[in-house]
């Protein structure tokens, strides 16, 4: 079966130190996967997807920065984090197989920058 | 443009009484619609999906949705509702290619004894 593990589950940054979070999947091949940020109080916010190794959008223009070096592997970065970065990160990956379709998302991560 | 409106930021009901979280889309295609909880500090679960066939779609824990062409409606229902759903509900389109999958805003569920 598949599933989808993130990590760390909480992390506290001070301001200006780099950041490396990191989700991977395992069973299954070539997935879709994406980073979503949850601010306090508000929705989810699509920050990168990548359809394959090395193939990454970016929805929003910030901080941040992802990346893809395996298969099922994707990372999230950042050089010097900012106040504004606090927040929860999912990893998601997506599927269509027979007519099934899913989006499973990993248990997050409580980024909290001081 | 794809978007999902959850026009209720937050509702409040009594533990037992029945529920209906509303969800409104906007897809060019033929949508495939998902409604998610998050409980606290918690990840996204699912609750249901619909792709075809039978309008009244059921999920988990007691959680019913029916799709309606008519009125771009996806809402989601509970006939009687537990202290334990009280979460944040999140509806979604998908496209039919996996590619994009757009949220709600989000709707926050209160239940009170």
């Amino acid at each position: 079966s598949q599933t989808i593990h993130q990590w760390p589950a909480t992390l506290v940054q001070p301001v200006g130190s780099p950041l490396s979070l990191e989700c991977t999947v395992e069973g299954t091949s070539n997935p879709n996967l994406y980073w979503y940020r949850q601010a306090a109080g508000r929705g989810l916010q699509l920050l990168f997807y990548s359809v394959g190794i090395g193939q990454i959008s970016s929805e929003v223009p910030q901080n941040l920065s992802a990346s893809r070096p395996q298969d099922r592997q994707f990372i999230l970065s950042s050089k010097k984090l900012l106040l504004s970065d606090s927040g929860f990160y999912l990893c998601a990956w997506s599927f269509r197989v027979r007519g099934d379709y899913g989006y499973t998302f990993g248990s997050g991560t409580r980024l909290t920058v001081v | 443009a794809q978007s999902v409106t959850q026009p209720d930021i937050h509702i409040t009901v009594s533990e037992g009484a029945s529920l209906e979280l509303r969800c409104n889309y906007s897809y060019g295609a033929t949508p495939y619609l998902f409604w998610y909880v998050q409980s606290p500090g918690q990840g996204l679960q699912l609750l249901l999906k619909y792709f075809s066939g039978d309008t009244l779609v059921q999920g988990i824990k007691g959680f019913e949705a029916e799709f309606k062409r008519s009125q771009s409606s996806f809402n989601l229902r509970k006939p009687s509702v537990h202290w334990s759903d009280a979460a944040e509900y999140f509806c979604a389109v998908g496209s039919n290619t996996g590619n994009q999958f757009y949220f709600g805003t989000g709707t926050s569920l209160t239940v009170i004894p």
